[in-house]
């Protein structure tokens, strides 16, 4: 089976810009959970869904964040407008229950100039 | 509120050497208790587990107890090798809210 599979992988954008992140889960997984990693503040979690429905976006930074999940397969955290800060690597990971145990992607770093 | 204290990194040892990498917590109630690795560009896997006092995880040489007297869960593993060189997290899952919550993770590095 697939795993998490994210999409891109790397991106580079402008200040300003909008950036689009993209996360297929495993086929199966009803919960999905967008981290943040940086080296200043670690493992950040940013939102979570379950059953496509979001259940706590109390991670959000602020409101130029916003996650959408319009189906069981798809899901995507866009930053608009971006800014240097937002440099981290975004995460995203799925579950089947409600163990703690998380199947992450592998990444998406993104760099804001 | 809840949160997870895990040692400093980087922790540098020579292959074979004995690993203890510190975790406590702090939690309303009994959280299960994980540890994931993530190696160099990769994401995070799952690691071990341990779901109520006293048990023990254990996987490809790791083991962490579950003390609930001293909310610690410590990793350990008798003989590192180098393909063991990652950053380990601890991470309390925290039913109530849905949540697992990340130490800062230590970075192990293994020499030759």
């Amino acid at each position: 089976d697939a795993g998490v599979i994210q999409s891109p992988r790397h991106e580079v954008t402008e200040m300003g810009q909008e950036v689009t992140l993209r996360c297929k889960p495993i086929s199966g997984h009803d919960y999905l959970f967008w981290y943040r990693q940086t080296m200043m503040r670690g493992l950040e979690l940013l939102i979570y869904f379950n059953n496509n429905v979001p259940i706590d976006d109390s991670g959000m930074p602020e409101d130029r964040f916003s996650a959408k999940m319009p189906n069981a397969s798809f899901s995507t955290l866009k930053i608009q407008p971006s800014e240097p800060r937002d440099s981290a690597v975004y995460f995203c990971a799925s579950t089947f229950d409600s163990t703690g145990e998380l199947f992450f992607g592998e990444g998406s770093r993104l760099t804001v100039l | 509120g809840n949160s997870v204290t895990q040692m400093e990194g980087p922790v540098t040892l020579s292959e074979e050497a004995f690993l203890t990498i510190n975790c406590t917590y702090t939690a309303t109630g009994y959280p299960s208790l994980f540890w994931y690795v993530q190696y160099p560009g990769e994401g995070l896997q799952l690691l071990l587990k341990a779901t109520k006092a006293d048990d023990k995880g254990s996987n490809k040489g790791f083991e962490a107890t579950y003390r609930k007297e001293t909310t610690s869960f410590h990793l350990e593993k008798g003989s590192v090798q180098v393909s063991d060189s990652a950053v380990y997290f601890c991470a309390p899952w925290m039913d109530s809210s849905y949540k697992l919550i990340f130490g800062s993770g230590t970075r192990l590095l293994v020499r030759p």
